[in-house]
């Protein structure tokens, strides 16, 4: 067990709907990290958010956004969604801020089918 | 740019033999940090290992171990004597500040199957 919550663990939805995934990241941790994996493929980096403010951005469509509330959870949104979207999305929190240099600890995923 | 490369898309083996997943990155950085994580088919990422680049002593682990060559900009993960329980997706990961952004910048994973 990471210690980084992940809900719901799975979710089906339909193109053009919005869904919300949350992430709580290990006890300490001060960055959370988005990932979305899609079917044979690697880690796509979203977003990185450090203690309430965004780090780091990677391909991160602009139908999908995310925060980092002042308990240090995280929520992405995924809206307008598309069948593409259908994926793993990952959160991963690590005890380095501004420096991603340690290991990152994630979450079991939230699974998303979007029909 | 950074970049990290796992040209093995796929890999079989039966059990007991020895298996090299192959990781190739790109950074023109010198300091830099490299992973290994694996996937079990259960989903979650499991770290394995980290490595500065100033440390190019190689490291074992049990059946674990890795060899890192700045000549080669290679960190590469050998498992030895290979059980069905080896039987993931292994990922390399490349992270540092690149050009004063930091990224943490994962390849495109090895699938490792360990037949019984």
């Amino acid at each position: 067990d990471s210690g980084v919550t992940q809900t719901p663990k799975h979710l089906i939805t339909a193109t053009g709907q919005r869904v919300t995934l949350r992430c709580s990241p290990r006890s300490g941790d001060l960055s959370v990290y988005w990932y979305q994996q899609s079917l044979d493929q690697g880690l796509q980096f979203l977003i990185q958010y450090y203690n309430g403010e965004e780090r780091a951005k990677g391909n991160i469509l602009e139908r999908f956004s995310a925060q980092q509330f002042p308990d240090l959870h995280s929520e992405l949104n995924l809206s307008s969604l598309e069948l593409g979207d259908s994926a793993l999305y990952f959160c991963a929190s690590s005890l380095f801020g501004r420096a991603n240099t340690g290991e990152l600890f994630f979450g079991e995923g939230s699974r998303l089918t979007v029909l | 740019a950074q970049k990290v490369t796992q040209a093995q898309t796929e890999i079989s083996v039966v059990e007991k033999e020895d298996v090299t997943l192959d990781c190739v990155y790109e950074t023109r950085d010198t300091t830099y940090y490299l992973f290994w994580y694996k996937q079990p088919p259960s989903g979650e990422l499991v770290f394995l290992i980290r490595r500065n680049s100033f440390d190019e002593q190689n490291e074992i682990s049990g059946r674990y171990s890795w060899n890192f060559q700045k000549s080669t900009s290679s960190f590469n993960f050998t498992i030895t004597a290979s059980q069905v329980v080896d039987s993931a997706v292994y990922f390399c990961a490349l992270s540092g500040a690149f050009s004063g952004t930091y990224k943490y910048i994962f390849g495109t994973g090895t699938r490792l199957k360990v037949l019984a």
